[in-house]
């Protein structure tokens, strides 16, 4: 199988503070992780893609310097959301890829943040 | 970014029913996948398409990659509780960037 995990699977933080959330993939090398937000009732939107060892590639729109990630091996990436704000509240997941343009993304539990 | 049209985006059925949903693009993709999210979860990858006109077959799921390369449709025959979920379409065109559909809310009652 190919297992993703995300810790933590939900936190609370205060507004103005930041939050880390990692992403594992647990039995394979994930050389391309990506990072989903998702509203409500609403689909995923990509955020950034990164490749393990290089700068994460964000979409438009996305803030690179709110949303830091770093990709620092081939089973770990991390989403640290700077100076959170109550708009961030949102559910985030990841998904790992073993292939550069491969579309098997195999995805991670999710983590919910809320901030107050 | 671009979203993929998903079309119903709520469905209500008495299980046992058969159930259809749908994507459309106003542009092509190499790849049309189907996702099942359960509440508080990731996706799930149901079934993977790979070439126009390609119908696929998971249980009790099936799917089929339009040959104009802009929609495809999942089925689900014989409906039952556990199907409960939302389901994405996506598509991949180059490079391993997905783009999701809006979802379909599937409620199923017993």
């Amino acid at each position: 199988g190919a297992v993703v995990s995300q810790h933590p699977s939900r936190v609370i933080c205060k507004s103005g503070t930041s939050v880390k959330i990692e992403c594992r993939s647990l039995d394979f090398q994930a050389t391309t992780m990506f990072w989903y937000r998702q509203f409500p009732k609403q689909s995923l939107m990509l955020m950034a893609t990164s490749n393990e060892g290089s700068k994460a590639t964000y979409e438009q729109g996305v803030e690179k310097d709110k949303f830091l990630i770093n990709h620092a091996s081939l089973t770990l990436s991390t989403l640290t959301v700077t100076s959170a704000h109550p708009e961030d509240s949102s559910f985030y997941i990841c998904s790992a890829s073993r292939r550069q343009n491969s579309y098997e993304q195999y995805f991670g539990p999710g983590t919910r943040l809320t901030v107050t | 970014g671009q979203q993929l049209n998903q079309s119903p985006q709520s469905m209500f059925i008495q299980e046992g029913e058969d159930v259809s949903m749908n994507c459309t693009s106003s542009s092509i993709f190499n790849t049309w996948l189907w996702y099942k999210q359960e509440p508080g979860e990731g996706p799930v990858l149901l079934i993977a398409l790979y070439k126009a006109g390609e119908l696929t077959s998971n249980g009790r799921l099936t799917a089929q990659f339009g040959i104009t390369r802009k929609d495809s449709f999942l089925n689900i025959s014989a409906s039952i509780p556990s199907d409960v979920g939302i389901y994405f379409c996506a598509g991949q065109r180059s490079g391993s960037r997905l783009t999701f559909g809006e979802g379909t809310q599937l409620t199923v009652n017993p």
